[in-house]
């Protein structure tokens, strides 16, 4: 069973472009979450999709936003880039998401504002 | 709202001491606890989970955690470390109705040969 995939695996940007990562989930999973992992701030929730609806989000602000797709592949993005958005951009999926589900998580995609 | 606290950001230990790492959540209700290691240049992996029953769980390379209710702890525990378990360890909960984890900031264990 393949794992979490996440593309791109490494990129760079500059300050005020955006970004778009994609992620695809293990066959079979309806859920997918999304974190960002900093030095400074360790992992923190961004948000959660289920069967392509926002079922929770983190105290992020507008400029990161997320969707997910009907065969469950979610993407990510982040726009008006700042220096501090510079991180490991995790995805993770599960069965059904919530409390009795095991995240797996993907390799992350790992973004560098300039 | 939920949170995790690992009190050790990082311990260094020689190959055949005994580990363990510290994990405290804040939350009164029902909680699923969750160990994770991310090795370097690689993924976050689960070492081992805490649902419900059996307040010891063994997880993967020989590690296990107790579930501590009235301490509201989640330690982890290695009789006998190796170099390979060089990694940053992650607790995490996810209580109630809850779907999001919160994880731990996080420690990080270097083991000399």
């Amino acid at each position: 069973k393949a794992g979490v995939t996440q593309t791109p695996r490494y990129l760079i940007k500059t300050r005020g472009q955006q970004v778009t990562l994609s992620c695809s989930p293990i066959s079979g999973h309806r859920s997918v979450s999304w974190y960002q992992q900093t030095p400074g701030q360790g992992l923190q929730f961004l948000f959660e999709y289920f069967s392509e609806t926002q079922r929770n989000k983190g105290n992020f602000p507008g400029r990161f936003s997320g969707r997910q797709f009907s065969n469950s592949r979610s993407e990510m993005n982040v726009s008006t880039l700042e220096l501090g958005d510079s991180a490991l951009y995790l995805c993770a999926s599960s069965d059904t998401g919530g409390g009795a589900n095991v995240l797996t998580f993907g390799a992350g995609s790992r973004l560098t504002v300039l | 709202a939920q949170s995790v606290s690992q009190h050790n950001h990082h311990v260094i230990l020689s190959e055949a001491a005994s580990l363990e790492l510290g994990c405290n959540y804040s939350y009164g209700g029902t909680v699923n606890l969750f160990w994770y290691v991310q090795y370097p240049g690689q993924h976050l992996q689960l070492l081992l989970k805490y649902f419900s029953g059996d307040p010891l769980v063994k997880g993967i390379k020989g590690f296990e955690a107790e579930f501590i209710k009235s301490k509201f702890s989640f330690n982890l525990r290695k009789p006998s470390v190796q170099w390979s378990d060089t990694a940053e360890y992650f607790c995490a909960v996810i209580s109630g109705s809850a779907r999001q984890l919160t994880f731990g900031s996080g420690t990080q264990l270097t083991v000399l040969p």
